[in-house]
């Protein structure tokens, strides 16, 4: 069964640094998305990504993200200078189509260790 | 908007004992929820969704849910719970074409 795969899959970087987290969605997918868990707590949305554009963010998604699909299959989450506060795992997600009866697949995720 | 609320973070069950995992939404129109389970480092697997039609969904591994309107509930439950089983599960209402909306998770343990 095809599936979203992430890399890495734990990333150490310290804080100020630029970070780019990589998926890459199912083949024939058209949306795609990021989100975030903190350790312990909640899966929370980040970004949703269709037709080379955003179409929603939420408020944790602030100048310092931005996503990009830079060829036909990579998905990329930059984070520009990390703080402590941006360790997580970070959740790359995708979708066949608008219908919202459709789940997004998941993958394993990357873990961010700031430092 | 919608939202959903999972009643207890952490359930723990006997080796073949009912599984109930509580969620309940609140949407201004109809949802579209989903049960997803997250085992220790990896990411998120979906178990079942309900979308239109029946009621009662089966998902993976002997899992099932049952969307009740007049409660706005939406309960993940197994027969009998096995070891594996053992994991975080995730209640999620996908928020028009874009967002899913989370629930803050329950941790399932099974004793022996």
């Amino acid at each position: 069964e095809p599936e979203v795969t992430q890399t890495p899959s734990h990333q150490v970087t310290q804080m100020g640094q630029e970070v780019i987290l990589r998926c890459v969605p199912i083949s024939n997918h058209l949306y795609f998305y990021w989100y975030r868990q903190i350790l312990g707590q909640k899966v929370e949305f980040l970004v949703s990504f269709y037709n080379n554009e955003i179409s929603e963010k939420s408020e944790i998604f602030d100048d310092q993200f931005s996503v990009e699909r830079p060829d036909g299959s990579n998905f990329t989450l930059k984070i520009r200078s990390t703080k402590l506060e941006d360790s997580a795992m970070y959740f790359c997600a995708s979708s066949s189509d608008a219908g919202s009866n459709q789940p997004q697949h998941f993958g394993d995720g990357t873990r961010l260790s700031i430092l | 908007a919608q939202s959903v609320t999972q009643l207890g973070s952490h359930v723990s069950v006997s080796e073949g004992a009912l599984v109930l995992l509580r969620c309940n939404y609140s949407s201004s129109v109809p949802p579209y929820l989903f049960w997803y389970v997250q085992y220790p480092n990896q990411g998120l697997q979906l178990l079942l969704k309900y979308t239109t039609g029946a009621t009662l969904v089966k998902g993976i591994n002997g899992f099932e849910a049952e969307f009740k309107k007049s409660e706005t509930s939406f309960h993940l439950t197994k027969p009998s719970a096995h070891m594996s089983d053992a994991a975080e599960y995730f209640c999620a209402v996908r928020k028009g074409n874009n967002d899913m909306r989370f629930g803050a998770g329950t941790r399932l343990t099974v004793k022996p």
